[in-house]
């Protein structure tokens, strides 16, 4: 089993829909939980992050992580053309490690 | 800042050449990563160094590749020889304040061995 799996889309919604991508990881001792947009041709940026389990809410972003079933979840809420990138997931901070494990990504396209 | 640097932008070589990619980190970072970044296997870390010393290579492929940070605000990574399935979009990272797990991204370079 691969440390993170993530399905690779791609995922195409219409403007205003709401974005559901997800994650699942096998390391248990993952401990920050990243999500990174990386637009065509780009390098990624970090769109945000949570620390151990729960919530955490960014304006129409929101990142779920729960760590009894290893899964980590990005939703967006009232979904725009500009959100139309690849979304990759990154665990890591395994043992205060700075190494973070990448999935795949996942392609969205949100159209006009 | 002008974020992290990278160059050439775009590399266009034959297998068997010898390839340099380089990296500027953002001033005052003092973790530096190098990924590789293809559509079979999404972005995979190659080696990464702390205060310039290597802290684990084991993303790196094979002997071809090589990778250097002689100093705090320059690395290389090295391909010798080249071969057509080292065509990948190759990025550098880098980590500022200790405990801060954002990863920066340069804009890559887009390297093709024909």
């Amino acid at each position: 089993q691969k440390e993170v799996e993530q399905d690779p889309g791609p995922l195409s919604v219409p403007e205003g829909a709401i974005v559901s991508l997800n994650c699942t990881y096998s390391n248990s001792a993952f401990q920050y939980f990243m999500w990174y947009r990386q637009y065509s041709r780009k390098g990624p940026e970090l769109l945000m992050y949570t620390y151990s389990s729960g919530n955490k809410e960014d304006g129409r972003f929101t990142a779920q992580v729960d760590k009894s079933s290893k899964y980590i979840s990005l939703f967006i809420r009232d979904s725009q053309p500009s959100d139309s990138a690849t979304y990759l997931c990154a665990p890591g901070a395994q043992g205060g490690s700075e190494k973070l494990v990448f999935g795949k990504g996942t392609k969205l396209t949100v159209n006009p | 800042d002008a974020g992290v640097i990278q160059s050439p932008r775009h590399e266009v070589t034959e297998m068997g050449q010898e390839v340099t990619l380089r990296c500027k980190p953002i001033s005052g970072h003092n973790s530096l990563f190098w990924y590789r970044q293809t559509m079979m296997r999404g972005l995979e870390l190659l080696i990464y160094f702390n205060n310039n010393v290597p802290i684990d290579d084991s993303g790196m492929p094979e002997d071809r590749f090589s990778a250097k940070m002689p100093n705090a605000s320059f690395s290389t990574l090295k391909i010798q020889p080249s071969e057509p399935r080292d065509s990948a979009v190759y990025f550098c990272a880098s980590i500022g304040t200790s405990g801060s797990y954002e990863q920066f991204f340069g804009p890559g370079t887009r390297l093709t061995v024909l």
